[in-house]
């Protein structure tokens, strides 16, 4: 199947620096790829839909000056986390798109673990 | 899109099918239902998704009842690496609104 990888897979930083993740498409281009959350046993959280050269969309309450996001290629969305403070500590994953609507199957990275001391 | 309910937790045994239940009474014409899974601390595994027939791929089968208000996702042959949170997701389009899920541990 297809593969999306994340970088880094574990981060940690001290607060108030800036943090940035990368998602990659690595067998195929994706025009939309999504970011999520994950606290400790909970469900994923969408965070933004990122379209490839265009800006995110954001889900309701997800600052978007604090999560920036760069779809800068149809094979690479970041998601920067900046002046990052331990309430974002969290796990974050992204997903990137196969097909077409309406049969869209996502496939997920593996999720990088960020941890704000 | 539609809300799903599913139950919070199963166990089931090395060896045998998993049968794995999901209400979604209010799914719309056009919503697909989507199962995937989350084995603990990696990212999420598409399994299979169907519309209102039963589908069949190489991990699972889905069954989808007649009036699509839920449907089954099937595990024909556990094996303790199917250990996982499964999610059951109705979408019509490309964005998927992930629930609680099932926590299903498959034991020895």
């Amino acid at each position: 199947g297809a593969v999306v990888s994340q970088h880094p897979s574990r981060v940690i930083c001290k607060s108030g620096t800036s943090v940035k993740i990368e998602c990659r498409s690595l067998d195929f281009q994706a025009t939309t790829m999504f970011w999520y959350r994950q606290f400790p046993k909970k469900s994923l959280m969408l965070m933004a839909t990122s379209n490839e050269g265009s800006k995110a969309t954001y889900e309701q309450g997800v600052e978007k000056d604090k999560f920036l996001i760069n779809h800068a290629s149809l094979t690479l969305s970041t998601l920067t986390v900046t002046s990052a403070h331990p309430e974002d500590s969290s796990f974050y994953i992204c997903s990137a798109g196969l097909g077409d609507s309406p049969t869209y199957e996502q496939y997920f990275g593996p999720g990088t673990r960020l941890t704000v001391t | 899109d539609a809300k799903t309910t599913q139950p919070p937790s199963m166990d089931c045994a090395e060896g045998r099918a998993a049968n794995l239940p999901c209400n979604h009474s209010t799914i719309s014409g056009n919503e697909y239902v989507y199962w995937y899974r989350q084995i603990h601390s990696q990212g999420p595994q598409y399994i299979i998704h169907g519309l209102k027939n039963n589908e069949t791929n190489e991990m699972a089968s889905l069954i989808i009842t007649e009036d699509r208000k839920s449907s089954t996702l099937i595990l024909p042959h556990a094996t303790l690496r199917d250990t996982a949170v499964y999610y059951c997701i109705v979408a019509a389009g490309n964005k998927l609104t992930f629930g609680g899920g099932t926590r299903v541990l498959v034991k020895p």
